[in-house]
């Protein structure tokens, strides 16, 4: 199972919106409405930010939206926020029965 | 409270073994779907093994054969049993707990992620 893509890096200016991609395929994200996102600060391990494509769990800000498209998935950070620098995942679950994570990426507050 | 500690990681030669841990609190270890996922120094998450709570057991190809993963239920702990091991293995393991949908006489997957992490345990493969 190969890593889902995501892009390396992505910034922002405090306030602004960025989106983060992650692309599969119809055996993960595009078969699939069970695309979870988690964020990562250094050193710390990772946080479920997005459940099911869209999903909010209980406690993350509104500010954390996902959606879907086909075999592509994204996760937009609105109102941009300095705590908000840290690395992201998505991940999916597979055709056979297993996750796959995608590569991961860094988003910078500029 | 909800909550995972990992422990049993450690320096160990190539070739070599070592079983990780992954106590739980909180919740009961053999009802829900655990996975252990690992992540090399300065790269990304990667899945590595997954128990059912009927005791199902899934690998990533990476580590078939040569890591397996089990459950004590009277301790409500998670094992990852590592052999073989190699430097492409090192990594900071973590256990994570996908919910279980369970009735009163049985449990399945329904809730597709992991929303419970321990803080991992640092596992180096280096002679």
């Amino acid at each position: 199972q190969s890593a889902l893509t995501q892009p390396a890096s992505v910034s922002g200016s405090p306030g602004q919106s960025i989106t983060i991609s992650c692309t599969g395929t119809s055996s993960d994200v595009g078969g699939y409405n069970y695309v979870s996102w988690y964020q990562q600060h250094p050193g710390k391990a990772p946080k479920l930010m997005i459940y099911d494509v869209s999903g909010r769990p209980s406690g993350v800000s509104n500010r954390f939206s996902g959606s879907k498209s086909g075999s592509t998935a994204s996760l937009t950070i609105s109102g941009l926020q300095a705590e908000d620098e840290a690395d992201y995942y998505c991940s999916s679950y597979t055709s056979s029965s297993t996750y796959v994570f995608g590569t991961g990426t860094k988003v910078t507050v500029l | 409270e909800v909550q995972l500690v990992e422990s049993g990681g450690g320096l160990v030669q190539p070739g070599g073994s070592l079983r990780l841990s992954c106590a739980a609190s909180g919740f009961t270890v053999s009802t829900n779907y655990m996975s252990w996922v690992r992540q090399a120094p300065g790269k990304g998450l990667e899945w590595v093994s997954l128990i059912y709570s009927g005791g199902n057991t899934y690998y990533a190809d990476s580590v078939k054969g040569r890591f397996t993963i089990s459950r004590d239920n009277s301790k409500n702990t998670l094992y990852l049993q590592m052999n073989s091991l190699r430097a492409e293995d090192t990594a900071v393991y973590y256990c994570a707990r996908e919910l279980g949908y369970c009735s009163t006489t049985s449990c399945r997957r329904y809730y597709y992620y992991m929303d419970v992490w321990g803080k991992g345990t640092t596992v180096t493969v280096s002679s």
